[in-house]
Parts: structure tokens; C-alpha cells; sequence
């Protein structure tokens, strides 16, 4: 079975450093990735995905994930965290079962940002 | 296009009452999943289901928790009995479904359980 480990259940940073949020996977096939971005009180929102195509992924509010297979590795970074960058963030991992497909989640990093 | 809707967003109940949760998934999508977010913990996949099925249901405690899709209507979250430790926001996903396994699921509001 597919999972994810998400290293670090807090991270702090300074408004304007660079975020590094990092996550890694196990899969035994091709896996297709997401990140979701999780505000207090709220549902889920798609950050960006990985579909086996370009290896950096661009996604919404300036953060970006590079897929490493040698690493097993699809960090998210954002190179000048905002304020409104404070969130619960999901790395996830799509899983064959049967008859369709299933996300799997790690257990999130809650990002801090520090005026 | 309106997105998933799950309601109620908050519900209390006492213990040993029955608790259920609706989804209603995007239009045109026929795969719903739900999920359970403790508090200070990640999302735990409960159930899958497509229309009228229930594809995996391997995250769902074996007792008090039941769930359905039906052909018409939303999906249902069912939990039977509710205990403290039942205390959750609960959400609901979905997705197009069929071969294309890089769609990502589109997520709801959840519904956040209390047991008093």
C-alpha cells in the first residue's frame, strides 16, 4: 500500500523567509501527489498535483513541489512566506483500490508565520 | 457550478444519539469519499463509495458507523450511539471517478461533531 510521511508537524517561519514544508512517499508504482492547504475551520483546498509529467509543479499562491523519485521526496517550498501562508498543510498520495482510487494523507504540518 | 456541499457544518449531540452527516458531491461527479479529522490529527479515510456502492470501506469502524450513496439524494454518514471519542470534523470528498487516478477530490466544508 501507498503512504506518506510528512516530516515535521510545525514548522515556524519568518514573514519573507523561505517555507519548506517536506514529504515523503512509498509507492510501488508510478504515484500521482498532491499538496492541499487547510485554513482553520475549512475544508480542503488543492494547492498543486504531480501527474507524472514536469517534476516541478507550480501551484496556486506561489508555492511550487519538486518530485525527487531517487528521494521518494515531494517537498513543497515557497521562497517568501506571507502571513496568510499560516495553514494546516496535507501532502497526499493517490492509491489504486478496487474499482477506483483513494487519497491517502500524512498526518499534516501546521505552518506558523512570524511577523 | 457549486462545489461539495455537506451539511450540517455543526452538529451537538448527546451520547448515545444518532448522528447523520450529508454530502452532497460537485455535479457530475459520481465517487465520494469520507474522512474523519481528529483534533490535532490528519485526515483518516473512512469510506468510498460510488452510486448505490460501497467501493472500500476499510477505514470504518466495524460498529455504529454505516454509510450509503443512494441513486437519488445525497451521501450519508450514519453513526449510531455516539460516544465522546466520536468527537470530529467529518469530510466529505469527490471526484469524476473512472480511470483517470491523477483527479484530485474536491473537498467539502465538513460537518463538525460534537457528543456532549
Amino acid at each position: 500500500a501507498q503512504s506518506v510521511t510528512q516530516l515535521g508537524s510545525h514548522v515556524s517561519v519568518s514573514e519573507g523567509a523561505l517555507v519548506l514544508l517536506r514529504c515523503n512517499y512509498s509507492s510501488s508504482v508510478p504515484p500521482y501527489l498532491f499538496w492541499y492547504v487547510q485554513y482553520p475551520n475549512q475544508g480542503l483546498q488543492l494547492l498543486l498535483k504531480y501527474t507524472s509529467a514536469a517534476t516541478l509543479v507550480k501551484g496556486i499562491n506561489g508555492f511550487e513541489a519538486e518530485f525527487k523519485k531517487s528521494e521518494t521526496s515531494f517537498h513543497l517550498t515557497k521562497p517568501s512566506a506571507h502571513m496568510s501562508d499560516a495553514a494546516e498543510y496535507f501532502c497526499a498520495v493517490s492509491e489504486t483500490g478496487t474499482g477506483g482510487f483513494k487519497t491517502i494523507f500524512g498526518a499534516g504540518t501546521r505552518l506558523f508565520v512570524k511577523a | 457550478n457549486a462545489g461539495v456541499m455537506q451539511n450540517p457544518r455543526h452538529l451537538v449531540r448527546r451520547r448515545g444519539q444518532e448522528a447523520r452527516l450529508r454530502c452532497s458531491p460537485m455535479k457530475g461527479h459520481s465517487h465520494v469519499y469520507w474522512y474523519r479529522q481528529l483534533p490535532e490529527e490528519g485526515l483518516k479515510f473512512m469510506v468510498y463509495l460510488q452510486k448505490e456502492n460501497i467501493i472500500d470501506e476499510s477505514g470504518m469502524p466495524k460498529e455504529r458507523f454505516s454509510a450509503e450513496f443512494p441513486k437519488e439524494g445525497p451521501s450519508i454518514l450514519r453513526i449510531q450511539q455516539v460516544v465522546r471519542g466520536d468527537s470530529a470534523a467529518y469530510f466529505c470528498a469527490s471526484s469524476p471517478g473512472g480511470p483517470i487516478k491523477n483527479t484530485e477530490a474536491f473537498f467539502g466544508q465538513g460537518t463538525r461533531l460534537t457528543v456532549v
